[in-house]
């Protein structure tokens, strides 16, 4: 299995329900960060949680972090059809300078 | 907002063809990368470049791809003979001082290799 995997793959919830998303890592981390992706666009960068964080918040987001267990999960609350897209991890390797995206997790928010 | 912008944002080539693709990275970061992301797959880390040189480099980043930083404000990646498997999103990203700071990315070029 590769470094920065999200589960579920995909999630299908109705409009205003909250949205959790996880993601497992293999590597010792600098960062974590958490972009979205609408179908054919460029990666949007959400929020970065640093290695000594435990949790962090923005807006409707909040990410938290648990590096003993290599794994983060994005909630985002009170869903809206606006945030129907791609949600990727992505784990930064301290030595290597590079983050290593998972799968992604493909949020379905319904109207 | 500050943003990484790319061109062309869709390019079709023939097989054996050289590409390059082009980028504007944020004007004062320091880390340059392109990810690729082949349709419906994940994103895959191809090169990092720090310094006016590559730091870093996945086993997809063989010899047929090359970058420059040829002006101090371009980033560009060549691909020198292209292959069917290439056809790919290519996104450029920029982060700024420190490995630990957050890395933005452009909206990518798509390429389509025929």
């Amino acid at each position: 299995s590769q470094q920065g995997e999200e589960d579920p793959q995909a999630l299908s919830i109705q409009e205003g329900e909250n949205a959790t998303m996880n993601c497992s890592y293999k590597t010792s981390i600098n960062n974590l960060q958490w972009y979205r992706q609408n179908s054919g666009r460029g990666l949007v960068h959400l929020i970065l949680i640093r290695s000594n964080e435990r949790e962090k918040h923005s807006g409707r987001l909040r990410v938290t972090l648990d590096t003993s267990k290599k794994s983060s999960s994005l909630l985002i609350t009170a869903s809206r059809a606006a945030d129907t897209a791609s949600y990727f991890c992505a784990a930064l390797n301290t030595n290597a300078g590079k983050s290593t995206f998972g799968d992604g997790t493909t949020l379905t928010v319904k109207p | 907002e500050p943003e990484v912008t790319q061109t062309p944002s869709h390019q079709v080539t023939q097989m054996g063809q050289e590409v390059i693709l082009r980028c504007v990275p944020i004007s004062n970061h320091l880390y340059f990368y392109w990810y690729r992301q082949i349709l419906g797959q994940k994103v895959e880390f191809l090169v990092s470049f720090y310094n006016n040189e590559i730091s870093e480099k996945s086993e997809i980043f063989d010899d047929q791809f090359s970058v420059e930083r040829p002006d101090g404000s371009n980033f560009t990646l060549k691909i020198r003979s292209t292959k069917l498997e290439d056809s790919a999103m290519y996104f450029c990203a920029s982060s700024g001082q420190g490995r630990g700071n957050t890395i933005y990315f452009g909206e990518g070029s798509w390429l389509t290799v025929v």
